[in-house]
């Protein structure tokens, strides 16, 4: 079955750097790779998908990279904030609509 | 406002005995699923539901039932719970439309078995 694994395990970064969590699936029938984001004492909230025809995709001050080659994609946030600080979780999904967690990123932003 | 209402949000109990935890979305999504949120473990799975009357395992479903009589409803059961059931639970719906989405999560309920 699909594994997926996310590096790195917590990060720390000063505000206003940038911060990139990587991860790898092993599965490559996956074509569906979403990003969410949980805050201390909230569910997890999607804040950007990628699917595997694309290669990259931005929506403000974060992005998405896919190298379905290698199979790993990567969050990039940029100018990070103190509200970047959180816990980010990628998937990997296949066409079975089985979503497969990676086991988290604890993001800080330091001011 | 589009969400997935879990409750309670916090709960302690006792070994063995019997509860529910319920879990409701507004957005007629039809797949509906459990999760627990362990540290270092991630979200794993516990059951799923693809519409009304059709549940399946997922990867972690000892312990655990489920139930979908109703579209927006998916409630999750211990019958007998135990200490190992100490987690971070999470109901989620997303839609089966053409295209995959992501899901909508719940606030999460934290369980606590003594």
């Amino acid at each position: 079955g699909e594994n997926v694994e996310q590096h790195p395990s917590t990060l720390s970064v000063q505000e206003g750097d940038s911060a990139v969590i990587k991860c790898t699936y092993s599965d490559s029938a996956s074509n569906y790779f979403p990003w969410y984001k949980q805050e201390l004492g909230k569910g997890p909230q999607l804040i950007i998908d990628i699917r595997s025809n694309v290669g990259e995709k931005k929506d403000q001050r974060i992005a998405v990279t896919l190298n379905k080659t290698a199979k790993h994609f990567s969050l990039h946030i940029t100018e990070t904030q103190p509200e970047d600080s959180a816990v980010y979780f990628c998937a990997a999904v296949n066409y079975g609509q089985n979503f497969v967690f990676g086991p988290g990123t604890r993001l800080s932003v330091l001011p | 406002e589009a969400q997935v209402t879990q409750n309670p949000r916090y709960l302690i109990t006792v070994t063995g005995k019997k509860l529910t935890v319920t879990c409701s979305q507004n957005m007629n999504h039809e797949y509906m699923s459990w999760y627990r949120q362990d540290p270092g473990l991630g979200l794993r799975q516990i059951y799923y539901s693809m519409n009304v009357e059709v549940t399946d395992k997922g990867d972690v479903p000892e312990g655990y039932k489920v139930s979908r009589k109703e579209k927006r409803n998916f409630p999750l059961i211990l019958e007998s719970p135990s200490p190992n059931q100490t987690s971070l639970y999470f109901c989620a719906s997303r839609t089966l439309s053409v295209g995959l989405y992501g899901y909508t999560f719940g606030s999460g309920t934290r369980l606590t078995v003594v």
